[in-house]
């Protein structure tokens, strides 16, 4: 069964960068048929999606997180990344990493789009604190 | 401010029903399969309802999902205690080319 963990400080301080890690285990992440996908959380506020990206090191970002967002893969490792750049208190929140299931699909009326996050992990707080 | 409207908080008694509503536009719920995502504070949230109504395994058949032009009704049937959560509506936003979820429902059971 797939896992995933993510990781990363907890604490981090305004202008600088928030980098996390996350870990999958239980499978190999060099499967064309997933992409990996980062999505926060901040205190009394919905899920806010930040991007995603493929093995193959394809990426789309949220127009919200554009110019301050690099997403990266570690086949070797395992595992998939999130740079933040000039991260403010705005940027405190709860970062989730999560599998993604997607592609275009036939139907009777045309195509739709499928996307859903089949696997997530818990979450990591990251505060952003001087 | 979320691209998908939800209401913030249901509420019902044990037993009964709930529906959840999440309304979008052409660009992201008309042209794209919607999931739903149950999260409990503290924990992974759990995908619940993909492709607009399809149940992933180990999802019992009191979730239930419905689309009807660009909005999705989350149904749950039954009501336990353990289904206060909240609830998120997910899907692609063609346009934005993004990922786009619903602000979170928040549901108690009385």
């Amino acid at each position: 069964q797939v896992q995933l963990q993510e990781s990363g400080p907890g604490l981090v301080k305004p202008s600088q960068i928030l980098s996390l890690t996350c870990t999958v285990s239980g499978g190999s992440i060099n499967s064309n048929t997933y992409y990996y996908s980062w999505i926060r959380q901040s205190a009394g506020k919905g899920l806010e999606w930040i991007g995603r990206l493929s093995t193959g090191g394809a990426t789309n970002y949220s127009p919200s997180f554009q110019s301050r967002v690099t997403l990266s893969v570690d086949r070797s490792k395992n595992q998939f990344s999130l740079k933040l750049t000039s991260v403010t208190a705005a940027d405190t929140a709860v970062y989730f990493c999560a599998r993604d299931r997607q592609g275009w699909r036939s139907t009777s009326s045309g195509y739709l789009y499928y996307y859903n996050m089949d696997v997530w992990g818990k979450g990591t707080a990251v505060t952003v604190s001087s | 401010q979320s691209v998908l409207t939800q209401p913030p908080s249901v509420s019902a008694a044990p037993g009964q029903k709930v529906s959840i509503s999440c309304s979008g536009s052409r660009a992201n719920i008309g042209n794209s399969y919607v999931s739903w995502y149950q999260h409990r504070p503290g924990t992974a949230p759990k995908l619940l309802i993909y492709d607009d109504d399809q149940r992933p395994s180990g999802i019992p058949d009191r979730f239930s999902g419905s689309k009807s032009g660009t909005s999705v009704t989350l149904d749950i049937t039954g009501l336990q205690a353990g289904d206060e959560a909240d609830y998120f509506c997910g899907t692609w936003d063609t346009s934005l080319s993004a990922g786009v979820f619903g602000g979170g429902t928040k549901l108690t059971v009385l």
